[in-house]
């Protein structure tokens, strides 16, 4: 069975430029989670959508954001990149609800120059 | 005071050594939590779940004390392999309950 695919692998972007980054769940997982890693420091919580609805949101700004599809898959949009958006990009799915256990997709690495 | 609070190491363990670390918890109404290892520059994985008697898988050892708001991590006759940073996670929310994560414990095993 598929894990949690995420695409793509590496981005480079400038400055100011836009980004969206795609997230694939387990078949049968409803819930998506978005998180953001910079180099060295630990999990950040952006984003979690189940069933087709955002359910919360991390502290970060509204140059952040996202949406799923009836499938469940997920995208995250990043406008305005800004250096310090470089980082790990992790998708996560889990079954309907906050507190199930997440299986995380190998994630999108992000560079902006 | 953060939800999830976790010593950020390194701990440098030799070879066949037991290592033990702890995490403390803010939310006392959590019921479940769960340990994660994360390898350098790759995704999180699940290592084991912790609930309320603790748990055991071979040389994994982790438990919850309630009492104190803390779970702990052991792992006997430490591998090479081991080295990695373990994530701590438990719950927040009084009703939406969400996984909340901590900044994780990097550890070095050493021949």
């Amino acid at each position: 069975e598929a894990g949690v695919t995420q695409s793509p692998t590496h981005l480079i972007k400038t400055r100011g430029q836009q980004v969206t980054l795609r997230c694939s769940p387990i078949s049968g997982h409803t819930s998506v989670y978005w998180y953001q890693q910079a180099l060295g420091l630990g999990l950040q919580f952006l984003l979690w959508y189940d069933e087709g609805e955002e359910r919360n949101r991390g502290n970060f700004p509204p140059r952040f954001s996202g949406r799923q599809f009836p499938n469940y898959s997920s995208e995250l949009n990043v406008n305005a990149l800004e250096l310090e958006d470089s980082a790990l990009y992790l998708c996560a799915s889990s079954l309907s609800g906050g507190a199930n256990i997440q299986y995380f997709g190998a994630g999108t690495r992000l560079s902006v120059l | 005071r953060k939800e999830v609070e976790q010593d950020p190491g390194p701990f440098n363990v030799p070879e066949g050594a037991t290592v033990a670390f702890n995490c403390t918890y803010s939310n006392s109404a959590s019921q479940s939590f769960f340990w994660y290892r994360q390898d350098c520059r790759k995704e999180p994985k699940l290592l084991m779940s912790v609930y309320s008697s603790g748990n055991e898988d071979g040389r994994f050892t982790a438990q919850l004390n309630r009492a104190s708001q803390y779970i702990s991590l052991l792992i006997r006759d430490s591998k090479l392999s081991d080295s990695a940073t373990y994530l701590c996670v438990g719950l927040e929310g009084d009703s939406n309950y969400q996984l909340i994560w901590g900044a994780g414990t990097k550890l070095i095993i050493k021949p």
